[in-house]
């Protein structure tokens, strides 16, 4: 089984100042690994992924995640955060083949101007 | 730029009508997926296919709700009769795999 833990369901964060939303998964499995943004009346939209490789991996719109392997994490960052960032974000993980993705609650990102 | 896309985009009904939602996938990904989303529950997955073929539908309450795949252009997602709780908003998904998935906007679906 797999699951994904938003720790946090809401982050304030002052405009061009850096965010961290975090995100832990448990799988017993190797695993692959996504972030996904949705904005207001919007779907959800593919924000990056992690498949193998490199563990850091960089998205649209200047974010980034690190898959770390030991803490079972896959924090996504962004250096200088836009108004535009407010949206809610998702951490999804899979375990490939035809198992289905597990979202997380999702965390929604308030950009204060 | 090619989108998922869904018809209709808002919907309000009555309780005991049917309801029918439809989803055109991206060309070429053979995988789809039928999500709702609420306040309450988050997103919670519905069903999905795999090259037209159901793969999981335990998400979905059997005794009302119908998702079926008639060509590969097309997926629908059906409730009869509805009700009050099934009010949500109904994503699409497609992807080239499954644990690849591209959204729709999404059909807001409201039962009063």
């Amino acid at each position: 089984a797999q699951s994904v833990t938003q720790l946090d369901s809401q982050v304030p964060v002052f405009e061009e100042a850096p965010v961290e939303l975090r995100c832990n998964y448990s799988s017993s499995v190797s695993v692959y690994l996504f972030w996904y943004v949705q904005y207001p009346n919007q779907g959800l939209q593919l924000l990056l992924k992690y498949l193998s490789g490199s563990t850091l991996v960089k998205g649209i719109n200047g974010f980034e995640a690190e898959f770390n392997k030991s803490q079972t994490s896959f924090h996504l960052r962004k250096p200088s955060v836009h108004i535009s960032d407010t949206a809610e974000y998702f951490c999804a993980v899979s375990q490939g083949g035809y198992q289905k993705v597990t979202f997380g609650i999702g965390t929604k990102l308030q950009v204060i101007p | 730029d090619a989108r998922v896309t869904q018809t209709p985009r808002h919907k309000v009904t009555e309780m005991g009508q049917e309801v029918t939602m439809r989803c055109q996938p991206i060309l070429g990904h053979n995988t789809v997926f039928w999500y709702r989303q609420t306040m309450m529950q988050g997103l919670e997955l519905l069903a999905y296919f795999r090259n037209r073929a159901p793969l999981d539908d335990s998400g979905m309450p059997k005794d009302r709700f119908s998702a079926e795949m008639p060509d590969a252009t097309l997926a629908t997602l059906k409730i009869q009769p509805s009700e009050p709780r099934d009010s949500a908003v109904y994503f699409c998904a497609s992807g080239p795999e499954v644990y690849e998935q591209y959204f729709g906007p999404g059909t807001r679906l409201t039962v009063t």
